[in-house]
């Protein structure tokens, strides 16, 4: 089974909104409420950002959000940050039991 | 505070093995599935392994079916990643993961394999 597919790069302005897709198939992003958004700096290990499609985990700033229309998932981060400079992985649980990974997203804070 | 934290990575040649260990604190590990992913330099996570928190169910990423077996030692607090017949392409930083119905929460800081002559 193929990873989801996510763009390899996406940039804003401090202070801009900025929303990255993570496109699935009816049998991983489309069929369950299982997909989750991780933030990794470089050498570092990933941190969860988003789980069940849209919640946030304690201590993550309300500046990320998550949502989910169809086969597709998104992850907007509202009022860029320099800190928000990272990779951002999606993921999703697929229908043969096993957990598919996006194939992350650099973004850029210009 | 909950803590993961791997060991067991280094160089090891084409054909050989290695065990990964994970070691867990701050949380009843018996109670929770956990999670080997895995990252090759530059490129992007990838799912491997994950085990019930009692050990007997385990599912594997099609990377590692046949070659990898996860297990665990609940009275340890410790998850293990034994690793066969290691190919170029099972260079990566190995993770340890606390998995939830949704995904991971919490991760260790990872630890690199190496699979070179």
């Amino acid at each position: 089974q193929s990873g989801l597919t996510q763009p390899p790069s996406a940039s804003g302005s401090p202070g801009q909104s900025v929303t990255i897709s993570c496109t699935g198939t009816s049998s991983d992003v489309g069929g369950y409420n299982h997909v989750s958004w991780y933030q990794q700096y470089p050498g570092k290990a990933p941190k969860l950002l988003i789980n069940e499609v849209s919640k946030r985990p304690s201590g993550v700033p309300d500046r990320f959000s998550g949502s989910k229309s169809g086969n597709t998932a998104s992850l907007t981060v509202s009022g860029l940050q320099a800190e928000d400079e990272a990779d951002y992985y999606c993921c999703s649980f697929a229908v043969t039991n096993n957990w598919l990974f996006g194939g992350g997203t650099k973004l850029t804070v210009l | 505070e909950v803590q993961l934290v791997e060991s067991g990575g280094g160089l090891v040649q084409p054909g050989g093995s290695l065990r990964l260990s994970c070691a867990v604190s701050g949380f009843t590990f018996s109670s929770y599935w956990m999670t080997w992913v895995r990252q090759a330099p530059g490129k992007g996570l990838e799912w491997v392994a994950n085990i019930s928190p009692d050990g007997s169910a385990k599912q594997y990423g099609d990377s590692a079916k046949g070659r990898f077996t996860i297990s665990r030692d609940n009275a340890e607090n410790s998850l293990y990643l034994q690793m066969n017949t290691l190919r170029g392409e099972d260079t990566a930083v190995y993770y340890c993961a606390r998995s939830t119905d949704w995904g991971f929460d919490y991760w260790g800081q990872g630890t690199l394999v190496t699979v070179s002559s």
